[in-house]
Formats: C-alpha cells, sequence, structure tokens
C-alpha cells in the first residue's frame, strides 16, 4: 500500500490567496483526519471525517478554514483567504476503524509558508 | 477537556543510559498511542496501548499503560543515537461510533549524544 498521501508537499503562497491541500487516506479506511503542526502550538487536530462525513469541526480556527470529503479517497483542506499566521505542517491521517489494534497513518505532510 | 502533559519535553543523555519519558493524562481512557518523529518527518507509530497494564517492547524502547494512574511510559535502554527524535503520546477520546480523535501530547525532544 501506498499508505497516505498529500499534494503539495510544499506550498509557498502570499497573504490573500487560495489555499488547497490535498489528501487521499488508505484505501479501505473509514476515517480520515487534517492535523497543524506548529512549534508554538504543537499537533492540533483541526477536523475528522468517519465515512466521509465530517464529525468534529471544533479544531477549525476560524471561517477562513474550510474541508470536504467527497469520497472515500479524497479529502481537501482549503484556506482562503490565506494568512501568515496560517504557515505550519499540516498532516492528514487515516484510520481503519473497527476495535483493533490499529492507529492513525499519517501522511508525510504539506509544509506551507504564506509570505 | 482531556488534557495529555508530556514530561520532560527535552532530553539531553548520552549514548549507553537508561531513560524514561512520562506521559499523563487527565480523564478516563484505555487507549494509548506512542509516535516518533523525525525532524522535517512525518509521525511514525511506535506502540498501541489498550488495556491497564499493558506493555509493548520494540528494541530499545519499552512503553506501558496504567489507566488507573492515567500514566504511560516510554522507557529507553541504553540509548544509541539512532534513537534521537521527538516522541508524542496520544490519548484516545474515542465517542460513540468508533471514530478515534486522539489528543496529543506536546512531545519530548531526544537527543542521544555519543
Amino acid at each position: 500500500d501506498a499508505g497516505v498521501i498529500q499534494s503539495p508537499r510544499h506550498e509557498v503562497t502570499e497573504m490573500g490567496q487560495e489555499v488547497t491541500l490535498r489528501c487521499k487516506p488508505i484505501s479501505g479506511h473509514n476515517s480520515l483526519f487534517w492535523y497543524r503542526q506548529t512549534m508554538m502550538r504543537g499537533l492540533e487536530l483541526l477536523i475528522y471525517f468517519n465515512n466521509n462525513v465530517p464529525i468534529d469541526d471544533s479544531g477549525m480556527p476560524e471561517d477562513r478554514f474550510s474541508a470536504k470529503m467527497p469520497n472515500a479517497s479524497f479529502s481537501t483542506l482549503k484556506i482562503q483567504p490565506s494568512e501568515p499566521r496560517d504557515s505550519a505542517v499540516y498532516f492528514c491521517a487515516s484510520f481503519p476503524g473497527g476495535t483493533s489494534q490499529e492507529t492513525q497513518y499519517f501522511g508525510p505532510g504539506t509544509r506551507l509558508l504564506v509570505l | 477537556e482531556l488534557k495529555v502533559e508530556q514530561n520532560p519535553l527535552f532530553l539531553s543523555m548520552q549514548e549507553g543510559k537508561n531513560y524514561t519519558i512520562y506521559c499523563n493524562y487527565s480523564t478516563t481512557s484505555d487507549r494509548l498511542y506512542w509516535y516518533r518523529q523525525d525532524p522535517g518527518k512525518s509521525l511514525e507509530s511506535l506502540f498501541v496501548l489498550l488495556s491497564n497494564g499493558a506493555v509493548k517492547q520494540e528494541g530499545r524502547l519499552m512503553a506501558s499503560l496504567d489507566t488507573k494512574a492515567r500514566l504511560s511510559t516510554l522507557h529507553i535502554t541504553a540509548a544509541v543515537h539512532d534513537l534521537s527524535a521527538t516522541y508524542f503520546c496520544a490519548v484516545d477520546t474515542r465517542t460513540w461510533g468508533g471514530s478515534e480523535k486522539l489528543v496529543f501530547g506536546k512531545g519530548t525532544k531526544l537527543t542521544v549524544n555519543p
């Protein structure tokens, strides 16, 4: 399996621009999570989906952030308009579900820099 | 609100020494995870601890879980340079429906010096 796939791996943009981050979870996994990691705030959960349905978006910082999961194999996290304080590494993770001894599997991350 | 505290946050140790990283959490949970993150890389799962008294070992790392004390430990035996990384514990806030929402500690940055 290719693991969780994220694109782009690096993004540099200017303040005010729209940014779209993409994630393809591991096939068969029914939960998908978006995290943000910064030095100051550590690893924060932004939103997660179960069977493509958003379950908890309480971590989304403000209305500039939105996330969608139109099908089981694709999710997007959009920032519009972007601000310098959004600069961070954004991770997507997926989880197979059930009560197995599984864990969340993280993608390689998207390093976002907003100038 | 579930809080997860790790200590120490920074750990510098010599090769060959032993040390323990602690992870305390504030509410009931019986699922805890340890992850490793190398600089500039993603998070890699190390251990999944599913019940009180669970102990898992992999190489020089051993993790345990005491759900009554709400405490997990990650013990490092005879450290080697390759163990230098940041280690995160994460606690499951499993809700109805079985979705796995994790709350992460701030991480322990481990540096192993020759």
